[in-house]
């Protein structure tokens, strides 16, 4: 069954300091691979994807996460976080049913606070 | 500007009321789902509709859920007799034009159930 594991359920880092969300993935096929993130009282904004091809994919906010099929991880890293990068992400893998659904996994997030 | 507007943004009810969610998006698009986030847990996937039908429900999704396009452009969810385990947030979220994978979310609808 697909999977999706989040080991880390809260992290806290400094402003200005880099950052690594973990995420692993339990999938029979190539997946596909999101971040998003939820701000408090927010909706789930879709962050970057990962479907195929360069397995470093960039996204919005200076994020950035890696696609490694040996590890089944999908880690999102930025350089320099900021304080308004505080909020919950979400790791997802994407369950295609080419053409009449796609129903994403989501893992159980992570809570980023962000220290002044 | 939200890709999906949802109301109401939060409903406080009683147990063994009817409720009923709403979702409009905002452009004309075919695939749409319902998520829902119980409080401190992960977002789980409800129920999928395409082309005003359900295509893929979970097994949260028993008979006391249900989903409708009814006016081709609201997609509705419907839980007829609310339980306390019901609260949670819940998302409406619409797949792109050719279902390339990502969803888009709404801002969620916070259900209470006293």
């Amino acid at each position: 069954a697909q999977s999706v594991t989040q080991p880390d359920i809260h992290i806290t880092v400094s402003e200005g300091a880099s950052l690594e969300l973990r995420c692993n993935y339990s999938y029979g096929a190539t997946p596909y691979l999101f971040w998003y993130v939820q701000s408090p009282g927010q909706g789930l904004q879709l962050l970057l994807k990962y479907f195929s091809g360069d397995t470093l994919v960039q996204g919005i906010k200076g994020f950035e996460a890696e696609f490694k099929r040996s590890q089944s991880s999908f880690n999102l890293r930025k350089p320099s976080v900021h304080w308004s990068d505080a909020a919950e992400y979400f790791c997802a893998v994407g369950h295609y049913y080419g053409g009449a659904t796609n129903k994403l996994i989501f893992g159980t997030g992570t809570l980023l606070a962000v220290q002044p | 500007e939200p890709e999906v507007t949802q109301t109401p943004s939060h409903q406080v009810t009683q147990m063994g009321q009817e409720v009923i969610l709403r979702c409009v998006p905002i452009s004309n698009h075919l695939y749409f789902y319902w998520y829902r986030q119980i409080l401190g847990q992960k977002v789980e996937f409800l129920v999928s509709f395409y082309n005003n039908e359900i295509s893929e429900k979970s097994e949260i999704f028993d008979d006391q859920f249900s989903v409708e396009r009814p006016d081709g452009s609201n997609f509705t969810l419907k839980i007829r007799s609310t339980k306390l385990e019901d609260s949670a947030m819940y998302f409406c979220a619409r797949g792109q034009g050719e279902n390339t994978g990502e969803l888009f979310f709404g801002e969620g609808s916070r259900l209470t159930v006293l």
